[in-house]
């Protein structure tokens, strides 16, 4: 089972642009989590926002939390070809004992 | 450095056979994950474990087997009953035993079949 669905499957973009990504989900959560994934490695977590929570911020990153759409988005401003990579949105399971991943966002940066 | 190492990076498997992924944390943390990815697919659960000797089921456990003897360890298995293993395999560990925190991941095990 899948509890978020990225949208798009695939952007690209040109070095210094924002990139949005969107995420929807299933059931009640209390938290959601974005991820980063570059080709062939490991996941490496980015922002955690709790259901209380309507926006956060991390360096370059905002991420915001709509729990009536049950719906959040992730903004990256001022893209790198670094940021180049897929990303993730992932939320508790039903059960509140394990994460459930999206398919994921590619990004694509170019210089 | 703390962290999550998988071994090994590439793993073969013939048709029949058996074939262990090793998961070993030094961060201390209480639970793990094993989590398989496809091309063009979100991670999938497999198994997952909050307490030593004890683990649970995921939503794609068959096929697969797990231990866990030691708090830092949790050996993955793929067994003969796993009719498409190919793919790539994520360990990951939390330091509570509820997904309210970021996790960390291992940087994976590719699995071929020949």
């Amino acid at each position: 089972s899948q509890q978020g669905e990225e949208d798009p499957q695939a952007l690209s973009i040109q070095e210094g642009e924002n990139a949005t990504m969107n995420c929807s989900y299933k059931t009640s959560i209390n938290n959601l989590q974005w991820y980063r994934q570059n080709s062939g490695r490991g996941l490496v977590h980015l922002i955690l926002i709790r259901s209380n929570e309507r926006e956060k911020h991390s360096g370059r990153l905002r991420v915001t939390l709509d729990t009536s759409k049950k719906s959040s988005s992730l903004l990256i401003t001022a893209s790198r070809a670094a940021d180049t990579a897929s990303y993730f949105c992932a939320s508790p399971n039903q059960a509140g004992t394990a994460l459930i991943f999206g398919k994921g966002t590619t990004l694509s940066v170019s210089s | 450095d703390g962290g999550i190492t998988q071994s090994p990076k590439y793993l073969f498997r013939k048709e029949g056979q058996n074939v262990t992924l090793s998961c070993e944390q030094n961060l201390n943390h209480d639970a793990m994950y094993w989590y398989r990815q496809d091309p063009g697919q979100g991670l999938r659960l497999i198994y997952y474990s909050q307490i030593v000797n004890d683990f649970q089921k995921g939503d794609i456990a068959e096929g697969y087997s797990v231990s866990r003897e030691k708090k830092e360890s949790f050996p993955l298995t793929v067994t003969s009953a796993q009719k498409n293993p190919t793919a790539f395999y994520l360990c990951a560990s939390n330091g509570k035993t509820t997904p309210n925190y970021g996790y960390t991941f291992g940087s994976g095990t590719r699995l071929t079949v020949v």
